[in-house]
């Protein structure tokens, strides 16, 4: 069977630190990546999808970037974090080319001071 | 761009009634999906609706997309208290990459 895994859960950084969240998936093949960022109990923002390795898109301008080094392996990161990043970061893969929709992870709580 | 609503924002019911939650955009969807999140977890499929006037039943849950593919409605018969928490519609946007856009959101509380 499938698995998602994300990790840290929680994490507290410092203003201007780098991050580096990874995102691996098991039991499948070619799946769809993607990072979304959730406000306070609220709808989900996407971040980047990438539908190959080293093929990323981005979908909002930030201070975040993504990359696919393997197959099922989904990085995010920053060089330098600001208070606005702050927020539940949620990993999530789909079987491409279909409406299956997704499997999220378990998801990061990130909080910068 | 394309946005989802959903409503009501909140809503707070006591356990055994009855409940219909809404999500609506101005823009066609090739697909929609419904799911339900725990606090501090990432979101569950319940279900994914494709075609125009479809509707799904997952036991006490309904779903229905409407017909022209730009709204879709959950309702839930009989509420239980395991039912309490965000309830999120996504609608499916370009084929081959299928991102899904997420609505507002839509967090119940059901009172034992």
């Amino acid at each position: 069977s499938q698995t998602i895994h994300q990790w840290p859960a929680t994490l507290v950084q410092p203003v201007g630190s780098p991050l580096s969240l990874e995102c691996t998936v098991e039991g499948t093949s070619n799946p769809n990546l993607y990072w979304y960022r959730q406000a306070a109990g609220r709808g989900l923002q996407l971040l980047f999808y990438s539908v190959g390795i080293g093929q990323i898109s981005s979908e909002v301008p930030q201070n975040l970037s993504a990359s696919r080094p393997q197959d099922r392996q989904f990085i995010l990161s920053s060089k330098k974090l600001l208070l606005s990043d702050s927020g539940f970061y949620l990993c999530a893969w789909s079987v491409g080319g279909t409406h299956y929709g997704y499997t999220f992870g378990s998801g990061t709580r990130l909080t910068v001071v | 761009t394309q946005l989802l609503e959903q409503s009501p924002q909140f809503l707070s019911i006591q356990e055994g009634e009855n409940l219909t939650v809404y999500c609506n955009s101005s823009s066609v969807f090739s697909s929609l999906q419904w799911y339900r999140q725990e606090p501090g977890e990432g979101p569950v499929l319940l279900v994914t609706v494709v075609t125009g006037g479809e509707v799904k039943k997952l036991k006490r849950l309904t779903f229905q997309f409407g017909d022209a593919r730009k709204d879709s409605s959950l309702h839930i018969t009989a509420a239980q208290t395991g039912d309490t928490g965000l309830y999120l519609c996504a609608g499916g946007t370009t084929s081959g990459t299928y991102k899904y856009i997420f609505g507002t959101g839509t967090r119940l509380k059901v009172l034992a």
